[in-house]
């Protein structure tokens, strides 16, 4: 069965400074990987998205991630965090292919709570 | 445009009683996926329903269903309640039937005493 690791539960970071969050995934092929950012009693705000192509890939307010096959990661980086940014960040994968014709809902890991001290 | 909208936002419910919560989806959206957040962890996937059809199913039990109408909406429904079923129930839309790229609603946070 596919799993989502989120090694760290907590990170705290200072306003200001660059942040990366970590994210590896097990599974028999390569999924479609998402970041998603979850603000306290929201729902959940898709970040960005890799499908193919470039492994470097950009998203919404100012994040990035690098997807690196050989690591079965997909690691979140943002150069200059702000206070706004303090939310539980989940890393999430979903097959490419689905057998039968069925679908999988997005395989989610633990999330990560970030911090951010002025 | 709106984004994906659930009532209630909050509801309050005594064990082995049922409830029914509400999802609508993105305009010109097809899928609409159900989640279960328990407090501390990530959303797990409970339905997958693509032109009123079920496609997927996660590892909950029969007490839950769900369905949807043609106008793409969904409810989920739990039935014979559970304390353990206190949680955040997502709601999730995307266009078309493998559900790929998701977008998620606020949430209906259920507490069953």
């Amino acid at each position: 069965a596919q799993s989502v690791t989120q090694p760290d539960i907590h990170i705290t970071v200072s306003e200001g400074a660059s942040l990366e969050l970590r994210c590896n995934y097990s599974y028999g092929a390569t999924p479609y990987l998402f970041w998603y950012v979850q603000s306290p009693g929201q729902g959940l705000q898709l970040l960005l998205k890799y499908f193919s192509g470039d492994t470097l890939v950009q998203g919404i307010k100012g994040f990035e991630a690098e997807f690196k096959r050989s690591q079965s990661s997909f690691n979140l980086r943002k150069p200059s965090v702000h206070w706004s940014d303090a939310a539980e960040y989940f890393c999430a994968v979903v097959p490419q292919l689905r057998s039968g014709g069925g679908a999988d809902g997005l395989t989610f890991g633990k999330g990560t709570h970030l911090i951010i001290q002025p | 445009d709106a984004g994906v909208t659930q009532s209630p936002t909050h509801l309050i419910k005594t064990r082995g009683q049922q409830v029914t919560l509400r999802c609508s989806p993105i305009s010109g959206h097809k899928s609409v996926s159900w989640y279960q957040q328990v407090l501390g962890q990530g959303p797990q996937f409970i339905f997958q329903y693509y032109e009123k059809e079920e496609r997927g199913r996660g590892n909950f039990p029969d007490r839950f269903s769900a369905r949807q109408f043609p106008n793409y909406s969904s409810e989920l429904n739990v039935n014979a309640l559970l304390l353990g079923d206190s949680a955040l129930y997502l709601c999730a839309s995307s266009q078309g039937g493998m559900a790929y790229e998701q977008y998620f609603g606020p949430g209906t946070r259920l507490t069953v005493t």
